[in-house]
């Protein structure tokens, strides 16, 4: 049973980078998407975007350009930094498995199957 | 404004059936599958049906999901008090190239 754990400062000043780590135990990295989503306090959720194994990620537009997500294999360790922070960007940050999947019937499949806890991450001077 | 929409509350009393909606377009849900997740109360969301209609294992035959057209809905039945969360649908939005999620519809348990 694959297990994700995030980690990383909880509390971020304006204007500087949010870097998390999330440490995947019980299986490998290879072979699947690894994704970050988010979720604001009393907010749904929001994909921040994900990475392929073979280490060729994709974000949200809207985040497209503060963001950076990368892959350690040797760590069994995907990350994620958002630069110039502002409030809006605190939330709880999930990292999970990404299940994926295209056929000409059905199209594309991005499902994720393991999360981990959640961390909360706050913008704030 | 999410990309999916999903009425914000549902309800239902033990026993019942209830359904949930989650509206798309041609380039989200009618070129793609649909994902539904639960998020129990102070709790990360779990996958509860994938790939329209399949559910992970250990997950009860009292949830199912459907899909038509550019529409999905996911539905439980013989309602529980355990059941009282938020539910999200998903998927892939070929236009944006991005995971898209519904706005959530929370469940009450009456």
């Amino acid at each position: 049973q694959v297990q994700l754990q995030e980690s990383g400062p909880g509390l971020v000043k304006p204007s500087e980078t949010l870097s998390l780590t999330c440490t995947v135990s019980g299986g490998s990295i290879s072979g699947y998407y690894w994704t970050w989503i988010r979720q604001p306090p009393g907010k749904g959720l929001e994909w921040i975007g994900h990475i392929h194994y073979s280490g060729t990620p994709t974000y949200y537009s809207s985040l497209k350009s503060r963001v950076t997500i990368s892959l350690d294999t040797s760590k069994n360790q995907f990350s994620l930094n958002l630069n110039s922070v502002t409030a809006a960007d605190t939330a709880v940050y999930y990292c999970a498995r990404v299940l994926s999947n295209k056929d000409f019937w059905n199209g594309y499949s991005f499902s994720f199957d393991s999360w981990g806890q959640g961390t909360l991450v706050t913008v704030s001077s | 404004q999410p990309v999916l929409t999903q009425s914000p509350s549902a309800s239902g009393t033990p026993g019942q059936w209830v359904t949930i909606s989650c509206s798309g377009s041609g380039s989200t849900i009618g070129s793609n599958t649909v994902d539904w997740y639960q998020q129990l109360p102070g709790t990360a969301p779990k996958l509860l049906v994938y790939r329209n209609n399949l559910r992970p294992s250990g997950v009860p035959d009292r949830f199912s999901g459907s899909k038509s057209g550019a529409s999905a809905s996911l539905a439980i039945s013989g309602l529980q008090s355990e059941d009282e969360a938020d539910y999200y649908c998903a998927a892939w939005d070929d236009s944006l190239n991005v995971v898209v999620f519904g706005g959530g519809t929370k469940l009450t348990v009456l």
